[in-house]
């Protein structure tokens, strides 16, 4: 099972970038690295994922260390919205299962 | 494009009824996952259904615990015989296709909280 280990806890301040980091020292070549998050009293919700290169979407941008062994994902300019619990995990392609570690509660301030 | 549905919301049940959780995926996804989440622990895998088809329960408990995805209809977790201890958070996510395109993203339901009495 996936092994990943992220900072308890991360605070910001509202429209600062947020950098979260990810350890996963375990991942086998061909593991992808996704990120969900989960908002309070809500279902956990995908945010990006990534093999290799690095990715961008609307959401996020995921920056994949170059022996993939830590990820960083990066808000560009965080909202109140964006408190939640973030989980990186890694699984081969077509994973059936998600395995979750504690993740980190990030906190932002107005 | 109505997202994952689950139901009920929230449920309470008394110790030793049965519990009957529904997950409905979302349109033309055909693979559903389970998770518990135990309160203030993380999410953990449960089982992984196909249409008809259970792929992986690794993470079901041995005893009380089923579940079922028929061919028509939803996804259905079953609890029998529930106790203080099954009072968790249970979502449901589904994706599309296994491997199609290298990964699947799973999209999550709003789970279903049920407390045990």
């Amino acid at each position: 099972d996936a092994k990943t280990t992220q900072p308890n806890s991360m605070e910001s301040n509202e429209e600062e970038p947020v950098h979260l980091p990810c350890n996963h020292s375990t991942i086998s070549g061909t593991d992808y690295i996704h990120w969900y998050r989960q908002l309070p009293s809500q279902g956990p919700e995908y945010v990006i994922h990534g093999l290799t290169s690095n990715v961008n979407n609307r959401m996020a941008s995921l920056a994949i260390a170059e022996d993939r062994k830590s990820s960083t994902l990066i808000l560009h300019r965080a909202t109140l919205r964006d408190a939640a619990v973030y989980y990186c995990t890694h699984g081969p392609p077509g994973a059936q299962k998600l395995v979750f570690g504690q993740g980190t509660r990030l906190t932002i301030n107005p | 494009n109505a997202g994952v549905m689950q139901n009920p919301r929230h449920l309470v049940r008394r110790r030793g009824q049965e519990a009957r959780l529904r997950c409905s995926p979302m349109k033309g996804h055909s693979h559903v996952y389970w998770y518990r989440q135990l309160p203030e622990e993380g999410l953990k895998f449960m089982v992984y259904l196909q249409k008809e088809n259970i792929i992986d329960e690794s993470g079901m408990p041995k005893e009380r615990f089923s579940a079922e995805f028929p061919k028509e209809g939803p996804s259905i977790l079953r609890i029998q015989q529930v106790v203080r201890g099954d009072s968790a958070a249970y979502f449901c996510a589904s994706s599309l296709s296994f491997g199609r395109e290298g990964t699947d993203t799973q999209y999550f339901g709003p789970g279903t909280r049920l407390t045990v009495l």
